[in-house]
């Protein structure tokens, strides 16, 4: 069965500090992985998307990692920001006939001053 | 300005009462989709569509339809909305299936 795993839950951090998402996924046949960014009651905004060839992929202090042989995902935040405050989705698109998008629940991310 | 709109965003309603949500996108995106969050749950798909005149179901599809009869516009239709409908949805669209999506600002339903 498809499926992806975020972990942790939520997290707590200061500002400033760097933190570590981390995502897991069972789908078959892998497409992309794709992180998105959701303020409360907001639209997921996406942060990056890579293919099973790239391995990281930056946007300013979002630096996403991709481990296909392990299917392991993680996104990394540097000098977090209060602004950091969101919950973070893991999203990974097999290629089947359905081109279905596996979503995680997503971690939910506090930055406190 | 690119943008994926929605209304209304917010609605209250009474059971059995007939609804549409209505999504437009100004992008040329042939790839829409609707989904629905629920507290403590990630998004759910509930229908998508790779171009004009052709829908799949997603993941939750029951008690919901939609149409594209043009590419920029992608209507969820409720025809007796239940309680268990109460939630936040979302609609999204992207140039091609494998591309990043693009989010509306969501629509709050409440269903009595």
């Amino acid at each position: 069965k498809n499926q992806v795993e975020q972990s942790p839950q939520s997290l707590i951090i200061l500002e400033g500090k760097n933190c570590t998402l981390q995502c897991n996924y069972t789908v078959s046949p892998f497409s992309n992985l794709r992180w998105y960014k959701q303020d409360t009651g907001r639209g997921p905004v996406s942060l990056t998307i890579m293919t099973f060839s790239e391995n990281t992929k930056s946007n300013g202090r979002y630096t996403a990692t991709l481990d296909a042989d392990t299917k392991q995902s993680s996104l990394h935040i540097t000098a977090s920001q209060l602004s950091d405050s969101a919950s973070y989705i893991c999203v990974v698109s097999a290629e089947d006939s359905n081109y279905q998008l596996i979503w995680g629940a997503g971690t939910k991310l506090i930055i406190k001053p | 300005e690119a943008q994926v709109t929605q209304n209304p965003r917010y609605l209250i309603t009474v059971t059995g009462k007939k609804l549409t949500v209505t999504c437009s996108q100004n992008m040329n995106h042939e790839y829409m989709s609707w989904y629905r969050q629920d507290p403590g749950l990630g998004l759910r798909q509930i229908y998508y569509s790779m171009n004009v005149e052709v829908t799949d179901k997603g993941d939750v599809p029951e008690g919901y339809k939609v149409s594209r009869k043009e590419k920029r516009n992608f209507p969820l239709i409720l025809e007796s909305p239940s309680p268990n409908q109460t939630s936040l949805y979302f609609c999204a669209s992207s140039m091609e299936h494998y591309n990043e999506q693009f989010f509306g600002p969501g629509t709050r339903l409440t269903v009595l």
